[in-house]
């Protein structure tokens, strides 16, 4: 079964938006959020990562919200441009464990 | 760029052929990983390694095998490759420690025809 829920599918967002991008789970051993970026061609690269003991963590426009109690986790991406537009995914691992579960995938595109 | 290389980057083969790829890493990282990329799944874990010699099934470990017989070196293989294996294959690197990111490669796109 999905160990990490990933909504939407997909995205479509004017430049200037916010786009919004949701995870949820179930096991509440992980500790561990990281949220990757990928474009055509390319393997997934690390975007910005999260644990549980912050809710919020902000690195330039990328925008982790983390609600511990409701097992959720999101990403919210303000000002975006068209250079955006790429297949996002979120992760979810144990801090002892050795292998990362990862959601379905949400495809952005940010119109001009 | 985390030092990973994949080869080949493309491979065309027919079905009932045996097809080995490899992820090759710089960073002398002990965890190892092989995932395959399909519409709809996201990234589907097959089978990864945390030391020389040392390595576990994934979600998806049906009709693969790997093999690690060096840090750097981490190898899939199909032993009688399918059609329902045709999809992009990543192979990803993890430092030792606990809660750290993985980094991934560029990629493997196998059509099995």
């Amino acid at each position: 079964q999905q160990q990490v829920k990933q909504s939407p599918q997909s995205l479509i967002v004017q430049k200037g938006g916010i786009s919004i991008i949701n995870c949820a789970y179930e096991n509440t051993a992980f500790d561990y959020f990281p949220w990757y970026q990928q474009f055509p061609g390319k393997g997934p690269a690390l975007l910005i990562a999260i644990r549980p003991d912050v809710s919020e963590k902000k690195e330039g426009r990328f925008t982790i919200s983390f609600n511990k109690s409701a097992k959720q986790f999101s990403l919210h991406i303000m000002d975006s441009q068209p250079g955006d537009s790429a297949t996002y995914f979120c992760a979810a691992s144990k801090n002892t464990g050795n292998q990362f579960y990862f959601g379905t995938g949400t495809s952005l595109t940010v119109i001009p | 760029d985390a030092g990973i290389t994949q080869s080949p980057r493309h491979k065309v083969t027919e079905t009932g052929t045996p097809v080995t790829l490899r992820c090759h890493q710089t960073e002398n990282h002990r965890y190892m990983y092989w995932y395959r990329q399909d519409p709809g799944h996201g990234l589907r874990l097959i089978h990864y390694s945390y030391g020389v010699k040392d390595t576990d099934k994934g979600e998806v470990s049906d009709g693969y095998s790997v093999s690690r017989s060096k840090t750097e070196d981490f190898l899939l293989t199909l032993e009688s490759a399918t059609s329902s294996q045709t999809s992009v294959y990543f192979c990803a690197i993890r430092p030792d420690s606990g809660g750290q990111p993985q980094h991934f490669g560029d990629g493997t796109r196998l059509s099995i025809l």
